[in-house]
């Protein structure tokens, strides 16, 4: 069973500081991997979808992905007060449909 | 563009009670799920379906029913309401084939007195 975990569980950043968040999975056969974001209680929304080793880019958001130390990473790139949220990493289960999510990140920036 | 409705968004329920939510999704995908979030522990799975006429139990399926009467709704039941399913709970739909996607719901917040 693909344990997935987050850290740290909250960060505070001052707006156009980078944020980075991290993520640790147990199974390192997966091979798809997001992350999402949460603004309070409303659904949630996809920033980057990654399915193999290395960097995957979308706009100011970019994971970078790590099967054989089993990390997956997020980094926003001058993050604004409209990007504080919970962020979520999820992993998809081998061998099934299942999205298997962390406890998420809850993220602050201060102007 | 995709779209998952829940209904209600918002629902208070007595212990004891009989509650179901709804989900239905307009993008044809097989896959549909259903999720609860609570505080520390991220979203977890209650029940998915692969098609119409199909249910499976995720991580925390005890009790919660779930129904997939066509393509397009998917409903959990939570037959004897208690107070630990108070919860935020999220619907989704996703394709089968190819690069999985999954489109969220708005959520609904349960909340069982």
């Amino acid at each position: 069973q693909q344990k997935v975990q987050q850290s740290p569980e909250s960060l505070t950043v001052s707006e156009g500081a980078m944020a980075s968040l991290n993520c640790t999975f147990s199974d390192g056969t997966s091979n798809n991997f997001r992350w999402y974001r949460q603004h309070s209680a409303k659904g949630l929304e996809v920033l980057v979808s990654i399915f193999s080793d290395g960097e995957k880019e979308e706009g100011r958001f970019t994971a970078h992905l790590n099967r054989a130390n089993l990390h997956v990473s997020l980094h926003i790139r001058e993050p604004q007060p409209s990007d504080s949220a919970v962020y979520l990493c999820a992993v998809l289960s081998s061998g099934s449909w299942q999205l298997i999510f962390g406890s998420g990140t809850q993220l602050t920036v201060m102007p | 563009e995709a779209a998952v409705t829940q209904s209600p968004r918002n629902k208070v329920a007595v212990t004891g009670g009989k509650v179901t939510l709804s989900c239905n999704q307009t993008n044809n995908h097989n896959n549909m799920y259903w999720y609860r979030q609570d505080t520390g522990h991220g979203l977890r799975l209650i029940h998915y379906s692969y098609g119409a006429g199909s249910t499976e139990k995720g991580d925390i399926p005890d009790g919660y029913k779930a129904s997939r009467p066509s393509q397009e709704n998917f409903s959990l039941i939570l037959e004897l309401a208690t107070p630990s399913q108070t919860s935020v709970y999220f619907c989704a739909s996703g394709s089968t084939g190819g690069i999985n996607t999954l489109y969220f719901g708005a959520g609904t917040r349960l909340s069982v007195l």
